[in-house]
């Protein structure tokens, strides 16, 4: 079974502009959750997709927004990139999102704002 | 609000020897999940081990093993016999199991670096 997979890997943008994140889950798992990762802030929860539906949302601005597709592949938007969205971006798996299911990580996506 | 807190930033340990890697957390629930995850230089997260609160019986997954510590809400992670291959940043993790479906509130993690 393939794993999650992210794309693109690593991404370089400026400030101002946008960027959509594309996270791929496991074949059969329906809920995605995303996850910020920065060397100040450590790994902060964005937020989870369960069927298309957004089910839990993390402490960032409303410039971070996602969707689930009827697959269940996610994408996340930010816009209006600022230099502090700088950050390795984790996407996460699991079959039905229960506290018991195990969650399964992406490679990440690095983004570099300049 | 919960939270985690790893208060050793870095750790190392000779080739063989055994590790402790220390975790605190605190919440008012009763039922939850703790996790330890390894992420290598590579940056893939991989669980390590896992723990659910009502069990009362330390879970072990081959050299890898926890003390959990309700009472004094302590999860310490113990690695033996450590291989070059376990240097990674190693993050502890909590992740409740009521209506906030699959977060997990993670700690700053601790880096471990191995000696030969």
């Amino acid at each position: 079974k393939a794993g999650v997979t992210q794309t693109p890997r690593y991404l370089i943008k400026t400030r101002g502009q946008q960027v959509t994140l594309s996270c791929s889950p496991i074949s059969g798992h329906r809920s995605v959750s995303w996850y910020q990762q920065t060397p100040g802030q450590g790994l902060q929860f964005l937020f989870e997709y369960f069927s298309e539906t957004q089910r839990n949302k993390g402490n960032f601005p409303g410039r971070f927004s996602g969707r689930q597709f009827s697959n269940s592949r996610s994408e996340m938007n930010v816009s209006t990139l600022e230099l502090g969205d700088s950050a390795l971006y984790l996407c996460a798996s699991s079959a039905a999102g229960l506290s018991y299911n195990e969650q399964f990580f992406g490679p990440g996506t690095r983004l570099t704002v300049l | 609000a919960q939270t985690v807190t790893q208060s050793q930033p870095e750790m190392s340990v000779q080739e063989a020897e055994t590790v402790t890697l220390s975790c605190t957390y605190d919440t008012s629930e009763s039922d939850y999940y703790l996790f330890w995850y390894k992420q290598p230089p590579s940056r893939q997260m991989i669980l390590v081990i896992r723990q659910e609160a009502y069990k009362q019986q330390n879970a072990t997954e081959n050299r890898f093993s926890v003390n959990f510590q309700k009472a004094a809400k302590s999860f310490s992670l113990k690695i033996s016999d450590s291989q070059l291959g376990d240097a990674a940043m190693y993050f502890c993790a909590y992740r409740s199991t009521g209506t906030s479906g699959s977060r997990l509130t993670f700690g700053e993690g601790t880096q471990l670096t191995v000696n030969p």
